[in-house]
């Protein structure tokens, strides 16, 4: 099994500014990648696929890089509403793994 | 509009059975692969299950946690998903999500509860 790691944990960040975030695989995983967006009481909500290609409706302001081992995502300014959890998911090989998630919280 | 509605949550005991749904709407059931997703607050989010389309052998794959407990089914003919939960542990205690990916995104319902205690 692969295992995603997502840091930081927490990441504060004030609106208006650039968000990073940061997941790694124990082992390659090609662009077999997805960030997810979770709000309270919301399901998940895909950001990006394929590492760095946005899910249909998301905003230009969420871009997705990496390949490999190696993946970030990065908010370019943060709006009220980007405040929430982002996981990775990984779905290379059998059984898709989930990042811990990264808690993007207001500065 | 792409509609996932789970149902069939709530309180089991420790090697007792659940069986849950997922009714879609929105589009052909029978054309796409179908997940099962659980959420806990202390394990995060974790892939259940899968199965294929009939066109693409209607098989199912399990994650190491579940494999030979739990068993995911589909009616397409219903347009609805199952996820047959047998010898439940107390760590099945989560969130279930059925969830699908297509058109270059993915759709999950809202989810439905299962709590397992002695």
């Amino acid at each position: 099994e692969i295992v995603m790691t997502q840091s930081p944990a927490t990441l504060s960040v004030s609106p208006g500014e650039r968000a990073t975030l940061s997941c790694r695989a124990s082992q390659s995983v090609s662009n077999h990648l997805l960030w997810y967006q979770q709000k309270p009481g919301q399901s998940p909500r895909c950001l990006i696929f394929g590492a760095s290609t946005r899910a249909t409706g998301i905003p230009a302001r969420f871009s997705g890089s990496g390949f490999g081992t190696e993946f970030t995502l990065t908010i370019s300014s943060l709006q009220s509403e980007d405040f929430a959890v982002y996981y990775c998911l990984e779905h290379s090989a059998w059984p898709y793994t989930f990042g811990q998630g990264t808690k993007l919280e207001i500065k | 509009e792409v509609q996932l509605v789970e149902s069939g949550g709530g309180l089991a005991q420790p090697g007792g059975s659940l069986r849950l749904s997922c009714a879609v709407s929105g589009f052909t059931l029978s054309n796409v692969w179908m997940d099962w997703v659980r959420q806990t607050p202390g394990k995060g989010l974790e892939w259940v299950g899968r199965i294929k389309t009939q066109t693409d052998g209607g098989t199912s794959d399990y994650a190491a946690p579940v494999k030979g407990r739990f068993v995911i089914s589909r009616d397409d003919s219903k347009n609805t998903l199952f996820l047959l939960m047998n010898s439940l542990k107390t760590e099945d205690t989560a969130l279930y999500y059925c969830r699908v990916w297509m058109n270059k995104s993915d759709y999950w319902g809202q989810g439905t509860l299962v709590t397992v205690f002695s």
